[in-house]
């Protein structure tokens, strides 16, 4: 069973650009989440996305935004970037915490982005 | 929503030495509570968890006791390894509230 892929490993933009970083969830899993690491705050969450439909947010800007499409693939995209908004971002898939508490979430490997 | 307040580190141990992480947390209803691990340039993988007060969730010779009473659910290890070094993450989750983590705890065991 594949894991959690995403794409690209590894990113640099200039600021004032725009990314978008993609996540392909476990076969069979309906929810994927987004999280942004840093040294200084740690694993924040940014959204969660289930069947195509935002379930959760957290607490950034609106220049973050996601998407989930019918086969749960996601994308996320930061318009804008700004210094501080590199960071290693990371994706998990599970099949659906919202109803079962105990469900385990997977994780991919990351994307590193690096804002100049 | 869910929080948590994990104690951070780094945490430097000498190989064989006795571990404790502690962690308490905020939830809301009745969470499930979990220890994720992240090793160096991977992502975060489950280390184990437990869904009811009084549980003890285990795995790798890691343990933790889900205490309602003192919203707490602290891992513990009676001997770490080197390759035991990484970064542990407390996590509560309830109802349709995402899974929110702690900062996390660096440990590095030295041989």
């Amino acid at each position: 069973k594949a894991g959690v892929t995403q794409t690209p490993r590894y990113l640099i933009k200039t600021r004032g650009q725009q990314v978008t970083l993609s996540c392909s969830p476990i076969s069979g899993h309906r929810s994927v989440s987004w999280y942004q690491q840093t040294p200084g705050q740690g694993l924040q969450f940014l959204f969660e996305y289930f069947s195509e439909t935002q379930r959760n947010k957290g607490n950034f800007p609106g220049r973050f935004s996601g998407r989930q499409f019918s086969n749960s693939r996601s994308e996320m995209n930061v318009s804008t970037l700004e210094l501080g908004d590199s960071a290693l971002y990371l994706c998990a898939s599970s099949s659906n915490p919202g109803i079962q508490t105990n469900t385990e979430a997977f994780f991919g490997q990351g994307t590193r982005l690096t804002v100049v | 929503g869910n929080s948590v307040t994990q104690m951070e580190g780094p945490v430097t141990l000498s190989e064989e030495a006795f571990l404790t992480i502690n962690c308490t947390y905020t939830a809301t209803g009745y969470p499930s509570l979990f220890w994720y691990v992240q090793y160096p340039g991977e992502g975060l993988q489950l280390l184990l968890k437990a869904t009811k007060a009084d549980d003890k969730g285990s795995n790798k010779g890691f343990e933790a006791t889900y205490r309602k009473e003192t919203t707490s659910f602290h891992l513990e290890k009676g001997s770490v390894q080197v390759s035991d070094s990484a970064v542990y993450f407390c996590a509560p989750l309830s109802g349709n509230t995402p899974l929110v983590f702690g900062k996390g705890t660096r440990l590095s065991v030295i041989a």
